[in-house]
């Protein structure tokens, strides 16, 4: 079964800190991967996209990577400020013959506190 | 530039009335688009997608039905709202490639009482 988990489920950091997002999955057959930040009451606003050949990818203080030996991907957030308190989803997009298909996972809140 | 725009932003409803949800995108053509629904604390799930006018595929059989009556335009309805359908409703499209980014709109909040 395709499934995308996600840990921790919700995370308090004091502002400036660093932190780790994980993500885990068991989506096959693999197309890409791509993270989210989705503010309350807003849609999801892609961060990165990474593909099977890619293992790190940066934008700006969020750095994405990829294990896809291992099915794992991490979003680290460096210097975190207040407005990186969001949710923050990764998706899976897998393959199949008749149409394609992104599955979500459940998120990860973050709270950045002063 | 591609815009997509969703409404209302909120709506409260009762119980057992209807309900429709519309979502027109602008500056493309022939994007595949998508309905979803993110329960309080959940993820998303996938209600229905469509790939072109007329063309609806449902992923989870429920009272909600969706309709694609022009190119760029996708609406989300209901004939008797349960309290279980409250949630954030999010309408988005994505373009040609798998690798593309799927573009969501700013979402409509609906409270069924």
């Amino acid at each position: 079964k395709n499934q995308v988990e996600q840990s921790p489920q919700s995370l308090i950091i004091l502002e400036g800190k660093n932190c780790t997002l994980q993500c885990n999955y068991t989506v096959s057959p693999f197309s890409n991967l791509r993270w989210y930040k989705q503010d309350t009451g807003r849609g999801p606003v892609s961060l990165t996209i990474m593909t099977f050949s890619e293992n790190t990818k940066s934008n700006g203080r969020y750095t994405a990577t990829l294990d896809a030996d291992t099915k794992q991907s991490s979003l680290h957030i460096t210097a975190s400020q207040l407005s990186d308190s969001a949710s923050y989803i990764c998706v899976v997009r897998a393959m199949k013959t008749s149409y394609d298909k992104v599955i979500f996972g459940p998120g990860t809140s973050l709270s950045v506190i002063p | 530039s591609q815009t997509i725009h969703q409404w209302p932003a909120t709506l409260v409803q009762p119980v057992g009335s209807p309900l429709s949800l519309e979502c027109t995108v602008e500056g493309t053509s022939n994007p595949n688009l998508y309905w979803y629904r993110q329960a309080a604390g959940r993820g998303l799930q996938l209600l229905f997608y469509s790939v072109g006018i007329g063309q609806i595929s449902s992923e989870v059989p429920q009272n909600l039905s969706a309709s694609r009556p022009q190119d760029r335009q996708f609406i989300l309805s209901s004939k008797k709202l349960l309290l279980s359908d409250s949630g954030f409703y999010l309408c988005a499209w994505i373009l040609g490639s798998t690798h593309n980014e799927q573009y969501f709109g700013p979402g409509t909040r609906l409270t069924v009482t």
